[in-house]
């Protein structure tokens, strides 16, 4: 089974604190992508990455950065927190991009 | 066009059918997806079903894709409190290069 691995389940982070969210999977797949769940609001995709050093903003960059040195790993950062970044995180990847996503359990973050 | 719409609350009582209801707006789109959600954790691939198909039954969970009005469910038979969880409807487009786009979830509560 695939496994996705994000490294906190709960964060508490102060406003204008750097961030970095980690996220791991051990299937050597291409593709890997972050979203934030919001109540009412779904799933929104921050970035994705379809290859190591490669990134592509989705629909709320804004805010953000990510980072992909390794094909295992995507870093989301957030370079200076704000209490409207409080949210559920969620990564994801797949083998190609038409592929089904499989998903981390998620990390929490509460700005304070 | 892109959109994937899901109505946002549905409640079944223990031991009737559910019937989740999505509809999308891409008529180019190649795969259709469901994605169950239990409290705390991450999106867990439920089924899923190509375009050119019409139904799709693996055990309690029937797919049922109606291309002409673009419009996809999820019946889960003999529903049980297990079942509670959202559940988000996600369509991949036939170029295959863009992600996963979601509908925003329905919560599906199962009252015993």
């Amino acid at each position: 089974d695939v496994k996705v691995t994000q490294s906190s389940r709960y964060l508490v982070k102060r406003t204008g604190e750097k961030v970095f969210l980690e996220c791991v999977q051990d299937m050597d797949h291409e593709n890997m992508f972050w979203y934030r769940q919001d109540p009412g609001l779904g799933l929104r995709l921050i970035y994705f990455s379809y290859d190591v050093k490669m990134k592509e903003k989705g629909d709320i960059p804004e805010g953000y950065s990510v980072s992909r040195e390794k094909k295992e790993r995507f870093s989301l950062i957030l370079e200076s927190a704000s209490t409207n970044q409080t949210s559920m995180y969620l990564c994801a990847s797949s083998p190609k991009a038409s592929s089904p996503l499989h998903f981390g359990n998620g990390t929490r973050l509460t700005v304070t | 066009g892109e959109d994937v719409e899901q109505s946002l609350f549905l409640s079944v009582r223990e031991g009737d059918s559910s019937v989740i209801n999505c509809t999308y707006t891409d008529s180019s789109s190649t795969y259709l997806y469901w994605y169950k959600q239990e409290p705390g954790a991450g999106l867990q691939l439920l089924t899923y079903i190509f375009s050119n198909m019409d139904m799709k039954q693996d055990q309690r969970l029937t797919v049922l894709l109606n291309k002409k009005d673009k419009h996809l469910s999820l019946r889960i038979a003999d529903t049980q409190t297990g079942d509670s969880a959202i559940y988000f409807c996600a369509e991949i487009l036939n170029s295959g290069n863009t992600p996963l786009v979601f509908g925003k979830g329905t919560r599906l509560s199962v009252i015993a």
